[in-house]
């Protein structure tokens, strides 16, 4: 069955640090760039950062340069998100999205359930 | 930073066309695509590259575009398709994807 299924959410303080996991299956997930995306409670969608498919192309929105890092493992099928210096505004279900465009950002026909993370003391 | 805009809200009666707009000053170079979210659930792409239907997305559902504005219709609306719609682009660099506010679809 071709999924995404994020790990790695929860409760974290402000300041503090979390890593999110998405493990990829049924398809070549080296052959396809990657995004996160996330969606604070009862608003929209937000996109967070992308990756290429090699890894050597990265891309963030403005709010979380120089405290996110995205990363992918194509041997073990996986993306990451590395999420230092949380703030309460990072509060939100963060989903993994396969992205279908060549070589830019371009639109996500596959997507993880989500995993939720709140940023709270 | 870029934006797209679309209404908040927008509803039909069962069997009436739902039209949703999106505007963006980067549209006419840029593809718009557009997703469905029922409440609890991930987005669901149901349109690409402004007029292109995705596999097992049912014919209802058409995109078109002009100048800075496209359009998600809905024809023979059903009370299946209540959910909210996002449209989603690119800037015109391309590195950075853009969500419009989203529009909550009410069926009648």
């Amino acid at each position: 069955e071709v999924q995404l299924v994020e790990s790695g959410g929860g409760l974290v303080q402000p300041g503090g640090s979390l890593r999110l996991s998405c493990a990829a299956s049924g398809f070549t997930f080296s052959s396809y760039e990657m995004n996160w995306v996330r969606q604070a409670p009862g608003k929209g969608l937000e996109w967070v950062s992308y990756i290429s498919s090699s890894g050597s192309t990265i891309y963030y929105t403005d709010s979380v340069k120089g405290r996110f890092t995205i990363s992918r493992d194509n041997a073990k099928n996986s993306l990451y998100l590395q999420m230092n210096s949380l703030r309460a505004e990072d509060t939100a279900v963060y989903y993994c999205a396969r992205d279908m465009s060549i070589n830019s950002v371009g639109y996500f026909d596959l997507w993880g359930r989500g995993t939720l993370v709140t940023v709270s003391s | 930073s870029y934006e797209l805009t679309q209404p908040p809200s927008v509803s039909a009666s069962p069997g009436q066309t739902a039209r949703i707009t999106c505007s963006g000053d980067a549209l006419p170079k840029q593809y718009a695509y557009w997703y469905q979210q029922k409440p609890g659930q991930a987005p669901v792409l149901v349109i690409y590259k402004d007029s292109e239907r995705p596999s097992g997305i049912p014919e209802r559902f058409s995109g078109s575009s002009s100048g800075t504005t496209v359009t998600l219709t809905i024809s023979g609306v059903q009370a299946e398709d209540e959910a909210d719609y996002y449209c989603q682009s690119a800037d015109s660099s391309g590195t950075n994807a853009v969500f419009g506010g989203g529009t909550q679809l009410t069926v009648l």
